[in-house]
C-alpha cells in the first residue's frame, strides 16, 4: 500500500528566508505526487503536481518541488517565504490505474515570523 | 464560478442525533470525496464515489453514510453510531482519471455536544 510521510510536524521561518518542507513517499511504481495548502478554516489548495517528466515541478504562490526516485522525496521549496505562506502543507501520493484514491500525508505546520 | 460548495460551515448537534452534511459541485466532475481532519491526523477518507448511484468505504466508513442521486451532490449523514464525530469535515471533487488532482470544497465543521 502507498504512504507519504512528512516528518516535521511545525516548521518556523523568517519573512524573507527559504523554505524546504520534507515529503516521503512509498508506492513500488512510479507516483503520482501533490502539493496542497491549507488556510485555517479552509479547504485544500493544489499547489503543484509531478506525474511524469521533468522532475523539477513549479506551482503557484512561488512554490516549487522536485522529485527524488532515489530517495523517494518530493520535498517543496520556496526561495522566499513571505507571512501569508502561512498555512498547513500537505503532501499526497496517488497511484496509475484503476480508482484514483490519493493518501495524504499528515501535514507540516508553517509558522513565519515577521 | 464553478466550484464546491459546503453547507453550512459550522454545525452543532447533540449526542445521539444524526446529521447530514452537504456537499455540491457544479464542475461537472465525476468522483467525489468527503475526508475527516482531526488535528495531526491529515486527512481520512470516509467514503468515495466515482459514479451516480455508486460509492465506496473509505478508511474510516464505520458511523457514516452517503448517497449519489445526482452527479453534482454527494450529502454525508454522521449518524449516532460515530463514536467521535466532532471534527472537519471536507468534500472534494475530481475529473474521472488518474492524472487529476482533486478540488475542495470549504469544509463543515461539527460540534457534538
Amino acid at each position: 500500500a502507498q504512504s507519504v510521510t512528512q516528518p516535521d510536524i511545525h516548521i518556523t521561518v523568517s519573512e524573507g528566508a527559504s523554505l524546504e518542507l520534507r515529503c516521503n513517499y512509498s508506492y513500488g511504481a512510479t507516483p503520482y505526487l501533490f502539493w496542497y495548502v491549507q488556510s485555517p478554516g479552509q479547504g485544500l489548495q493544489l499547489l503543484l503536481k509531478y506525474f511524469s517528466g521533468d522532475t523539477l515541478v513549479q506551482g503557484i504562490k512561488g512554490f516549487e518541488a522536485e522529485f527524488k526516485r532515489s530517495q523517494s522525496s518530493f520535498n517543496l521549496r520556496k526561495p522566499s517565504v513571505h507571512w501569508s505562506d502561512a498555512a498547513e502543507y500537505f503532501c499526497a501520493v496517488g497511484q496509475a490505474g484503476g480508482s484514483y484514491i490519493p493518501t495524504f500525508g499528515r501535514g507540516t505546520s508553517l509558522i513565519v515570523h515577521p | 464560478d464553478g466550484g464546491i460548495t459546503q453547507s453550512p460551515k459550522y454545525l452543532f448537534r447533540k449526542e445521539g442525533q444524526n446529521v447530514t452534511l452537504s456537499c455540491e459541485q457544479n464542475l461537472n466532475h465525476d468522483a467525489m470525496y468527503w475526508y475527516r481532519q482531526d488535528p495531526g491526523q491529515g486527512l481520512r477518507l470516509i467514503y468515495y464515489s466515482q459514479i451516480v448511484n455508486d460509492f465506496q468505504k473509505g478508511d474510516i466508513a464505520e458511523g457514516y453514510s452517503v448517497s449519489r442521486e445526482k452527479k453534482e451532490s454527494f450529502p454525508l449523514t454522521v449518524t449516532s453510531a460515530q463514536k467521535n464525530p466532532t471534527a472537519f469535515y471536507l468534500c472534494a471533487s475530481s475529473p474521472q482519471g488518474v492524472l487529476n488532482e482533486q478540488f475542495f470544497g470549504p469544509g463543515t465543521r461539527l460540534t457534538v455536544l
